[in-house]
């Protein structure tokens, strides 16, 4: 059975500091991970995407894997209101061609002004 | 402008009929999905196609069917056998390989009267 964990929140952050999302996974076999931020009402846009151990920095954002504790992380420095969505950790197990995602809960991110 | 486009925007069923949402991108993906999202859940995965004409079951398939005639069009029927329909429908596609991000059309939220 595939999981995805995550802390459900509200996680609430002063604008300005750094928002901190975690995502355990279950299944050893995971090959990629990926972040999408939700919006009220509105559909999954990607964030971030990790398919190897350590971090990945775009901008403000930081993604971290480490497979060996089945952990993944977004870091989120300078929070902005904007910022302020649901964040989705999503999974891709299996190798070599199309499969779907498993996705977390999901995160409720509010960055306080 | 390359996209994924989900029609309709809002869509009633009554009790009994079948329903048909539909997803189009021009993106020239190969692979095209379709999830499930309740309220306060993730997005769970329904049917999953990596290339005309075939398609497999996701974790949540019964009560629903899909069809591949074209590489760009992956409509999703709702039927009556579904019992608890009301949700959001997102239709995502990719590339088809291990490693591809997925992109989401902006979603059709299914009520039942």
């Amino acid at each position: 059975q595939k999981e995805v964990e995550q802390n459900s929140g509200p996680l609430s952050v002063p604008e300005g500091a750094i928002a901190s999302l975690n995502c355990t996974y279950s299944d050893r076999g995971s090959q990629s991970f990926f972040w999408y931020r939700q919006y009220s009402g509105k559909s999954p846009e990607l964030i971030m995407s990790i398919y190897s151990n350590g971090d990945k920095e775009d901008g403000r954002f930081t993604a971290q894997l480490n497979k060996a504790s089945q952990y993944v992380s977004l870091l989120i420095r300078d929070s902005q209101p904007s910022d302020s969505a649901t964040y989705l950790c999503a999974v891709k197990v299996r190798g070599g061609g199309a499969d779907g995602l498993t996705f977390g809960k999901g995160t409720h991110l509010i960055i306080q002004p | 402008d390359g996209g994924i486009t989900q029609s309709p925007k809002y869509l009633f069923r009554k009790e009994g009929q079948n329903v048909t949402l539909s997803c189009e991108q021009n993106l020239n993906h190969d692979a095209m999905y379709w999830y499930r999202q309740d309220p306060g859940q993730g997005l769970r995965l329904i049917y999953y196609s990596q290339i005309v004409n075939d398609f497999q079951k996701g974790d949540i398939a019964e009560g629903y069917s899909v069809s591949r005639e074209k590489k760009e069009s992956f409509p999703l029927t709702v039927t009556s056998a579904q019992k608890n329909p009301t949700a959001f429908y997102l239709c995502a596609s990719d590339s088809g390989g291990s490693w591809e991000t997925q992109y989401f059309g902006p979603g059709t939220r299914l009520l039942v009267l």
